[in-house]
């Protein structure tokens, strides 16, 4: 079974500074994919960024990219210039490429972001 | 983009009543959806995933006749909660697959149901 990792409980940032969120994951698979998803205090989860396992190129989508190193299982999660709206739980994500695993995704453990005027 | 709704929002029940909370695609047909249980502060844990006309695939450790799973249409699934008691009490989320090519094929949130059972 994949297991995601997420080691940070709780980041704090400042407004308009850089954070980064951790994320390994383990897997034996050749065929997947990651997420990282946000759920502010609404509790909606929102999809932020996605990454397939055979692209190089790291995922970017405006102020939030990733590093991710398939080599080590490492899928980090780098928000610039932080935004009070950014306050929120994060989740790192795994999904299947097979389709024998049902597409569910398996989420880490979470990180929540505080954001600091 | 696509848009799933959950209903009710939450819901207050007496112990050993039951609990139907319904998962819609509103713009999309889903062969696919999820339900995943959410503890305060804990992450997302899967329950099972449904499959239109079929039975549900249920997690280990999740007892199919506790939370049944209808999966009736491309648009509707259902999490009924039989015979609820305290311990049951959680956030409820579904998410509905839209297919697609490798990670265009996205999973939509609905936005969660709180049980409360009394």
């Amino acid at each position: 079974a994949q297991t995601v990792t997420q080691s940070q409980p709780e980041m704090s940032v400042q407004e308009a500074e850089t954070v980064t969120l951790s994320c390994t994951y383990d897997t034996s698979e050749s065929d997947y994919y990651l997420f990282w998803y946000k759920q502010p205090p609404s509790r909606q989860m929102i999809l932020v960024i996605r990454q397939e396992a055979y692209k190089q190129q790291n995922a970017t989508e405006n102020r939030f990219s990733v590093n991710f190193q398939k080599a080590a299982k490492s899928f980090s999660l780098k928000i610039s210039d932080s935004q009070l709206g950014d306050a929120a739980m994060y989740f790192c994500a795994y999904r299947s490429g097979y389709s024998n695993s049902g597409y569910a995704l398996n989420f880490g453990k979470g990180t929540s972001l505080l954001v600091t005027p | 983009g696509a848009v799933v709704s959950q209903h009710p929002s939450r819901v207050i029940c007496k112990s050993g009543t039951s609990v139907k909370i319904e998962c819609r695609s509103l713009d999309f047909q889903a062969t696919t959806m999820f339900w995943y249980r959410q503890f305060p502060k804990k992450s997302l844990m899967l329950m099972a995933t449904s499959n239109e006309g079929s039975k549900a695939t249920y997690e280990q450790g999740v007892e199919k006749d506790k939370f049944l799973i209808n999966h009736a249409s491309l648009t509707l699934s259902t999490l009924t909660v039989t015979s609820a008691h305290p311990e049951d009490s959680s956030f409820y989320i579904c998410s509905a697959r839209a297919p697609g090519q490798g990670v265009q094929e996205t999973q939509y949130f609905g936005p969660g149901t709180r049980l409360l059972v009394l």
